[in-house]
């Protein structure tokens, strides 16, 4: 158990709806990560955010957004879902004198 | 930009063999390695990372990995195989001043009984 936490484990919905996907990083991690798994492309990162502020944005798309809370959790939002988005989503975190990121479970999106 | 390839899609071993997962990276600089391990519908595993010092890295498990800057390759190694080390591994790197990793296309490692 890698400590981070994910929710939901599975998820699926219809083309066109939104969900939103749900991280709790490590405890005294600053930074999470947000990586697509899909058999077409791999695994892709999406987003990073540290101590609630958009670090780095990968290959994310305009229908999908995030936010960390002060809390330090985050929220990655998939909205006007299509089939395509059907993947694994993973989160991450990592403190900052680390390089190495630790991955929570993940949330399996089946988009019908 | 910063990235590894992963040559073969599955690797074979018996158990108790030795056994290999090929990495090769094309990284400016200095390269930040890793390689992690994902079991059916679970998350991906930290083993090991390279950042600087010995050449072979100790991790997890029992794999090591051997860093070689001439060959620009970062295999994975575990002198004797287990049938639970099954599973989909990972090469990754980190792209530079970013943190993100970026990750290999993956490598599934089947021992056999």
């Amino acid at each position: 158990d890698s400590g981070v936490t994910q929710t939901p484990k599975h998820l699926i919905t219809a083309t066109g709806q939104r969900v939103t996907l749900r991280c709790s990083p490590r405890s005294g991690d600053l930074s999470v990560y947000w990586y697509q798994q899909s058999l077409d492309q791999g695994l892709q990162f999406l987003i990073q955010y540290y101590n609630g502020e958009e670090r780095a944005k990968g290959n994310i798309l305009e229908r999908f957004s995030a936010q960390q809370f002060p809390d330090l959790h985050s929220e990655l939002n998939l909205s006007s879902l299509e089939l395509g988005d059907s993947a694994l989503y993973f989160c991450a975190s990592s403190v900052p004198h680390r390089v190495e990121q630790f991955f929570g479970p993940g949330t399996r999106l089946t988009v019908l | 930009a910063q990235s590894v390839a992963q040559p073969e899609d599955q690797v074979n071993v018996a158990e108790g063999n030795p056994l290999t997962v090929k990495c090769t990276y094309s990284v400016s600089g200095n390269p930040y390695l890793f390689w992690y391990v994902q079991y059916p519908n679970r998350g991906l595993q930290f083993l090991l990372k390279y950042i600087t010092g010995d050449n072979l890295v100790k991790g997890s498990y029992g794999f090591e990995a051997e860093f070689n800057k001439s060959q620009t390759s970062f295999h994975l190694k575990k002198p004797s195989a287990l049938v639970s080390d099954s599973a989909l591994y990972f090469c990754a790197v980190r792209d530079g001043g970013f943190q993100k990793l970026v990750f290999g296309t993956g490598t599934r490692l089947l021992v056999s009984p």
